[in-house]
């Protein structure tokens, strides 16, 4: 079934601990993102990938990293995780050839709890 | 920094009325506008999206823009418990990829039965 799939659902996290969030589409989009979203803040851009092999920073980049080593994967990294990073993370893509008519899909999220 | 604002809501309607989703955004410039639907626990999915002033009708959605008053509006007609779910506006870059797709905080809907 094509589409985006995420791991982990959810995970509790003790404070200073690295964690990796993952990511992967097979629709063979260009474009991929990561949101965090929390409670009456919206969805929030941490970092985007235009393509495979480069990155950019979104509105909230501190604290987190990405790679984008191929086209399906994003993988989004926690160095040494803080509480204010608790929040319901979003994965998405999209074919995106600019324009601003290019729909982004979304992945199921996941809860991450730091303590 | 372009901005979009919704009303968070609640906005609670009976079932079968018409309920109005409403939208402003900061940047004159932009083009097009998407609305995302978003239920508890899940994940945005779009609905639809609209670039010409004037109305767009898919089914029981119509969307609304005015770009001279900067506002896009989503009215569902009929509105059924389903609908309840939490509805986010979204602009996309005009001419960049979507590292500049901003989202409002969105607006809950509860449709009464």
């Amino acid at each position: 079934i094509a589409g985006i799939t995420q791991a982990p659902t959810s995970q509790i996290l003790a404070a200073g601990r690295r964690m990796t969030l993952r990511c992967t589409q097979d629709m063979r989009h260009n474009a991929m993102y990561w949101y965090r979203q929390d409670l009456g803040l919206g969805l929030r851009l941490i970092h985007y990938s235009n393509t495979a092999g480069t990155t950019g920073k979104g509105e909230v980049p501190d604290g987190y990293s990405v790679s984008r080593a191929n086209t399906d994967d994003f993988p989004l990294t926690l160095a040494s995780a803080v509480p204010s990073q608790t929040s319901v993370y979003f994965c998405a893509s999209s074919d995106s050839k600019g324009g601003g008519l290019d729909e982004q899909f979304f992945g199921p999220g996941t809860r991450l709890t730091v303590l | 920094q372009k901005e979009v604002e919704q009303n968070s809501g609640p906005l609670s309607v009976p079932e079968g009325a018409i309920a109005s989703l409403n939208c402003t955004y900061s940047d004159r410039g932009s083009q097009s506008f998407f609305w995302y639907r978003q239920y508890s626990g899940k994940s945005p999915e779009l609905i639809m999206f609209i670039y010409s002033n004037g109305d767009k009708e898919d089914g029981r959605f119509t969307a609304q823009l005015n770009k001279a008053s900067q506002y896009v509006s989503l009215l569902i007609r009929d509105s059924q418990p389903s609908d309840s779910a939490t509805y986010l506006c979204a602009v996309p870059p005009r001419d960049n990829y979507g590292q500049n797709f901003v989202f409002g905080p969105g607006t809950r809907l509860s449709v009464l039965p």
